[in-house]
């Protein structure tokens, strides 16, 4: 069963505009962290923000803010004022208790395209 | 700091041929990671190894072997390649557990073409 899902395959935005990218998670362990990268179109892998379960408060990176709405099983990453450096693909990832490893559960990824 | 290294960046194999895939990392972390992604899969974990001197099987291991050769060096090998391995392979690496925040820090990849 898929642990992470993200159900929008590509969005536009126009620039200084606010986006929401989407993701729903499914997990039974009461301890586990939530992360967002992103991909630009050279390849790398860039860490953008964190969610542990049991943080109070809702994660903010910079422009980058998380919804973490435990209930709902979601972490939407939030990008404020968009820019044209912000296109790429983002990947919302999932860790779950390990004793001594930190697996990462990989969505499918959202391509953010941004418009001047 | 170099981060994490990988090599080769870019390979044309056969269908049969072998190869492997290196990566090292310089920041002292104790926990290894191979993925490959495929267009629309996003990433997933081939193997990992938790610390020097293990490895586990991730959720696609059939095909590919690991050694963990020291506590820098994490290779993937392909003993006979398959078209369906075409794919875009990153190695990561982690710190051990403390706070749980610790975020995976990526490779720049290799892309895999197999014929």
């Amino acid at each position: 069963a898929q642990k992470i899902t993200q159900t929008q395959p590509g969005m536009f935005v126009q620039e200084k505009e606010a986006v929401t990218l989407d993701c729903t998670y499914d997990t039974s362990d009461p301890s586990y962290g939530l992360f967002w990268y992103k991909q630009p179109s050279s390849g790398e892998m860039i860490f953008l923000i964190y969610q542990g379960s049991y943080d109070q408060q809702n994660a903010t990176e910079g422009r980058y803010s998380l919804n973490f709405q435990k209930a709902r099983k979601s972490a939407n990453l939030v990008i404020s004022a968009s820019q044209l450096g912000d296109s790429a693909m983002y990947f919302c990832a999932m860790r779950e208790v390990g004793f001594n490893d930190y697996k990462l559960s990989f969505g499918a990824g959202t391509t953010v395209t941004v418009r001047a | 700091n170099a981060g994490v290294t990988q090599t080769p960046k870019f390979q044309v194999l056969k269908t049969g041929q072998s190869m492997t895939l290196q990566c090292a990392q310089d920041m002292n972390h104790n926990s290894m990671y191979w993925y490959r992604q495929d267009p629309g899969m996003g990433l997933r974990l081939i193997y990992y190894s938790a610390s020097e001197g293990t490895t586990d099987k991730g959720e696609v291991p059939n095909g590919y072997n690991v050694s963990r050769l020291n506590k820098r060096e994490f290779s993937l090998r392909l003993e006979s390649a398959a078209p369906s391995q075409t794919s875009v392979y990153f190695c990561a690496s982690s710190p051990s557990r403390t706070s749980g925040k610790e975020t995976q820090y990526f490779g720049p990849g290799t892309r895999l073409l197999v014929l």
